[in-house]
């Protein structure tokens, strides 16, 4: 079964520098979860779509920005990136309906900035 | 707000030993309440959800309102159980996640 696709699979980029992080949800998945996963911590919600709207927002700074588009991927930008942006990206999705609180996660981005 | 707490970072057992991950939370209302496990280089997956009730791999986790916990359990770890386990939570269907700091269980053999 398709699952959901993350890229790039890795990224290193420079302080200041910007990144774009790439969400391919399963297939009639209509809803999209981004989580930040900081080194040796627990998955930290930044923020959600449904149906192409924001529906949620978590601890996401104003430095990053998130969209999801007409086929339902979505990206999450980041800019003026600072050296705690260093973390693993997890994207989510999930169906509206049939097991909505079943969130199924791609295998995420890692991120290093130098 | 919400919180889930996982009291153990590692745990170590045998193979064939019994196995309890502990997981705690706060929240005021009626969460639904799930582990997810992250085998070595894998992603997140689910494991089980607490409104299905069901035994997967082995593994079982009773919801006990009382005492606002969700261990997971299973009788007789095998080396394959090792891995990261999250407890999660999210307030209603579709919302967020709010995950545990983790639990590293190694099955030993």
């Amino acid at each position: 079964a398709a699952g959901v696709i993350q890229s790039p699979r890795h990224l290193i980029k420079e302080k200041r520098e910007t990144a774009t992080l790439k969400c391919y949800p399963i297939p009639r998945h209509d809803t999209v979860y981004w989580y930040q996963q900081g080194p040796g911590q627990d998955p930290q919600f930044l923020i959600s779509f449904y149906e192409k709207m924001q529906s949620d927002k978590g601890s996401i700074p104003d430095r990053f920005s998130a969209q999801q588009f007409s086929d339902y991927h979505s990206e999450l930008n980041m800019s003026s990136l600072e050296l705690g942006d260093s973390a693993l990206y997890f994207c989510a999705s999930s169906p509206s309906r049939g097991n909505p609180e079943t969130q199924y996660f791609g295998p995420g981005t890692r991120l290093l900035v130098l | 707000a919400q919180r889930v707490t996982q009291p153990e970072k590692l745990l170590s057992v045998f193979k064939g030993a019994p196995v309890e991950l502990k997981c705690n939370y706060s929240y005021s209302g009626s969460p639904e309440l799930f582990w997810y496990v992250q085998y070595s280089r894998q992603r997140l997956q689910l494991l089980l959800r607490h409104i299905s009730r069901e035994s997967i791999k082995g593994f079982t986790a009773d919801l006990n309102k009382g005492e606002t916990s969700f261990h997971l359990k299973k009788p007789f770890a095998q080396e394959e159980d090792s891995a990261m386990y999250y407890c999660a939570l999210t307030e209603t269907s579709g919302s967020r996640l709010t995950f545990g700091e983790g639990t590293q269980l190694t099955v030993n053999p």
